[in-house]
This record gives structure tokens, sequence and C-alpha cells, in this order.
């Protein structure tokens, strides 16, 4: 079965600093999506960044990036120069169409950013 | 932008009763999802939905939990006799195709099964 890490409950950053976020998964499959997901305080789920299996290419959104490690099935998220707006649970989530589609989440990071 | 909207943010009832958990998707995609998140927990996926059918649903989705699209804009989740451990977040998903397309989520319903 699809499973994904998120091995670190808590972070916190200083603001306007760069900050990793982890996040490893287990899968048999070759074609696949991952995701991250941010839950403000407010709860709404909001994407942050998609990544397909199969780009080699790392994504990138503004000041969010990516490193996939395919072979290492690591997927960590990058926040550069980051911003009190951030602080949030951040989820990393895992779908493959041979899976059923349906999103697999971990259990998220809380990330706080200090002033 | 669009999103997704779900009613209410938050809901209290006692055991044994059939709640009702709404959403709005959004306007142009065709599928649906509920998932859920118990306190302290991971967010599980129970259901999706398409054209009017269930496509697929996860072992937590037995027969006390029904979905529906009961009009051209709403999609709804009940749950017909809650138990205390149905407390949890709800989050209402939805998609433009079903495969290899990013999942856009509500801002989920909190209840409270006393």
């Amino acid at each position: 079965a699809q499973t994904v890490t998120q091995s670190q409950p808590e972070m916190s950053v200083q603001e306007a600093e760069t900050v990793t976020l982890s996040c490893t998964y287990d899968t048999s499959e070759n074609n696949y999506y991952l995701f991250w997901y941010k839950q403000p305080p407010s709860r709404q789920m909001i994407l942050v960044i998609r990544q397909e299996a199969y780009k080699q290419q790392n994504a990138t959104e503004n000041r969010f990036s990516v490193n996939f490690q395919k072979a290492a099935k690591s997927f960590s998220l990058k926040i550069s120069d980051s911003q009190l707006g951030d602080t949030a649970m951040y989820f990393c989530a895992f779908m493959s169409m041979e899976y059923g589609n349906k999103l697999v989440f971990g259990a998220g990071t809380i990330l706080r950013v200090k002033s | 932008e669009p999103e997704v909207t779900q009613t209410p943010s938050h809901q209290v009832t006692q055991m044994g009763q059939e709640v009702i958990l709404r959403c709005v998707p959004i306007s142009n995609h065709l599928y649906f999802y509920w998932y859920r998140q118990i306190l302290g927990q991971k967010v599980e996926f129970l259901v999706s939905f398409y054209n009017n059918e269930i496509s697929e649903k996860s072992e937590i989705f037995d027969d006390q939990f029904s979905v529906e699209r009961p009009d051209g804009s709403n999609f709804t989740l009940k749950i017909r006799s809650t138990k205390l451990e149905d407390s949890a977040m709800y989050f209402c998903a939805s998609s433009a195709r079903m495969y290899q397309e990013t999942q856009y989520f509500g801002p989920g319903t909190r209840l409270l099964v006393l």
C-alpha cells in the first residue's frame, strides 16, 4: 500500500529565511503525482505545488520549490523568504491512477514563521 | 478565483442522529470527493463520485454513509446514525477530471458527536 511519511511534526523559521519540509513515500508505481497542500488557521486546504513523477525537473511556484528524488522516494518542500502568512499545517500527498486516484496524505507538519 | 465551499463550518449532534454535510464544488468540475480528518490523525479518503455514481469508496465508507448530488450545484455527505468516532473534520474536494488532476478542497466541516 502507498504510504506517505512526514517526519517533522513541527518546524519554525524566522521571517525572510528558508525552511525545508520533508516528505517520503512508499510505492511500487512508476507513474504518480505528488502534492503539497497548505492548511492555514482558516482551515482552507490550499494547493501549494504539484509534481508529476515522470518529470525530472523539480516544480517551482514563486517562493515554493520541491526537491524530488524519485529513486529515494523523497519529496521535500522548500519555502524561501518565509512570510508570516506561510504559518500553516503543510500536508504532503500522493496520488496514482493505479491506486484509484485518491489522495494519500502524510500526517502533516506545522510550520510557524516568527517575526 | 473559484473555490469549493462547505456548510456548516461546525456541527454538533447527538449520537444516533443523522447529519448532512453540504458542499458546493467548483462549477465546471465533474469529480467530487469526501475526506475526513480525525483530530490528530491523517486526512483519509472516504469516497469519490462522478456522473451521479460512487466511483470508489474506502473501508471507512460503510452503510452509514451516503453521498448525493441533489441538484446541479450541491454535493452532500449523509451520516445516517452518527457514532462518537465519526467526530472529525470532513473535507469536500473537486477536480475537473478524475485522473492526473489536482483536487481542490473546501474549508471543511467540523463534526462533533456527543
